[in-house]
């Protein structure tokens, strides 16, 4: 157990339809990143937040956003989803002083 | 952040070391080398890093040759469970760097 958590675990909606990840970092980590893991991209980092604050973006379409809140959990949001958008979904959290990342489990998306 | 070349896949005894090799030829002076491996679909776990000393933890050993241009993870007793994606990386020991990944080796422990 890595200690970062999220929600849901799987998920499965339709085409066009909007959905929220959540997740939860270690204790005391102010760094969360999110990474994509589908079948023909492999893993991709999305994007990474910071005590609050975007630091960093990669492969992330106009169509996903997120946010990381007071408490340090944070939310991905994805919008009018298309069935390429089916894969796994990943957040990390780091501490300051390395780059071990800490992943969760997962949120599988589904998209019909 | 320095490409990595691993083999697709690779086979070993359960009970022997299992040795994966990295080749980054093109690795900067600041660059570390991290391992992770994927277990089936479940997040990354975090096994070892080095710059250019010879590492080990309660997981594995990290071996880096002296040109920094390779390396070799070691398992030094593989079991069943550690069938797995292993993923080498290098990049800069630097806060808040997003990881990037490879196709990664595939290891298969056999009984």
């Amino acid at each position: 157990d890595s200690g970062v958590t999220q929600t849901p675990k799987h998920l499965i909606t339709a085409t066009g339809q909007r959905v929220t990840l959540r997740c939860s970092p270690r204790s005391g980590d102010l760094s969360v990143y999110w990474y994509q893991q589908s079948l023909d991209q492999g893993l991709q980092f999305l994007i990474q937040y910071y005590n609050g604050e975007e630091r960093a973006k990669g492969n992330i379409l106009e169509r996903f956003s997120a946010q990381q809140f007071p408490d340090l959990h944070s939310e991905l949001n994805l919008s009018s989803l298309e069935l390429g958008d089916s894969a796994l979904y990943f957040c990390a959290s780091s501490v300051a002083s390395n780059n071990e990342q800490f992943f969760g489990p997962g949120t599988r998306l589904t998209v019909l | 952040d320095a490409k990595t070349t691993q083999p697709t896949s690779m086979d070993c005894a359960e009970g022997r070391a299992a040795n994966l090799p990295c080749n980054h030829s093109t690795i900067s002076g600041n660059e570390y080398v991290y391992w992770y491996r994927q277990i089936h679909s479940q997040g990354p776990q975090y096994i070892i890093h080095g710059l250019k000393n010879n590492e080990t933890n309660e997981m594995a050993s990290l071996i880096i040759t002296e040109d920094r241009k390779s390396s070799t993870l070691i398992l030094p007793h593989a079991t069943l469970r550690d069938t797995a994606v292993y993923y080498c990386i290098v990049r800069v020991e630097e806060y808040g760097i997003k990881l990037v990944f490879g196709a990664g080796t595939i290891l298969r422990v056999k009984s």
